[in-house]
């Protein structure tokens, strides 16, 4: 079954970069890869969006290798609010239609 | 900034009843989406508008309909809830294809 699949959990320190990983072997050609941040209660954030190589903002950096079938969100230098889920959105050809999946998120633990 | 609301944040309703979920953006937004949002199955998209009038079915549409009368507006439907839907719903709106979808804050629904 074609979906995304990122690590349930991860933990870090305050002042730590890091590093999220999502697969999607089955990515759509034309479609963008868009990370999304989200607290208790609340909608997702968006945080960034890429297509291919390096994408950078204030908030994060986005690697997407030349495949395109894994990207891999960066926080540069974690801080305690950064403590949230953490979820990829991709096109994905399913069945031969081009279906948006959100993978299942990242709980980071950012520590003190 | 892009704003979606969402009518209630939380929701208590009873087996068999008739329920709204309304959700309206700001932006002019063309493509309006509703996804569930459960633990350990991450989002999952119920509906989606193209355009006024317009719909499609996502992932999950059983015991759900949806209704787009006007451009800013798109409500969910449930026709006779059951607790299985007893959920978190969440209502997102974007300009177009590979454009940026904005989140609403969700409504937190239970089904006794």
């Amino acid at each position: 079954l074609a979906k995304t699949t990122q690590p349930i959990s991860m933990d870090s320190y305050e002042g730590q970069e890091v590093n999220i990983t999502c697969s999607h072997n089955n990515i759509a050609t034309n479609d963008y890869i868009t990370w999304y941040q989200q607290f208790p209660s609340q909608g997702p954030r968006f945080i960034i969006q890429g297509y291919k190589t390096k994408v950078t903002n204030e908030v994060a950096s986005l690697f997407i290798p030349a495949d395109r079938k894994s990207s891999t969100l960066s926080l540069p230098r974690v801080s305690l609010s950064d403590t949230a889920v953490y979820y990829c959105l991709v096109g994905l050809m399913i069945s031969g239609y081009n279906k948006l999946i959100f993978g299942a998120g990242t709980r980071l633990a950012v520590h003190p | 900034d892009v704003k979606v609301t969402q009518s209630s944040r939380y929701l208590v309703k009873r087996t068999g009843e008739k329920v709204f979920l309304e959700c309206v953006q700001d932006m002019d937004h063309e493509n309006m989406f509703w996804y569930r949002q459960d633990p350990g199955l991450g989002l999952r998209l119920i509906y989606f508008s193209y355009d006024v009038k317009m719909k499609e079915k996502g992932d999950i549409p059983e015991g759900y309909s949806v209704s787009r009368e006007k451009k800013e507006r798109f409500s969910l439907i449930l026709e006779s809830a059951s607790t299985n839907q007893t959920s978190m719903y969440l209502c997102a709106s974007r300009t177009g294809p590979q454009e940026t979808q904005y989140f609403g804050p969700g409504t937190r629904l239970l089904v006794l």
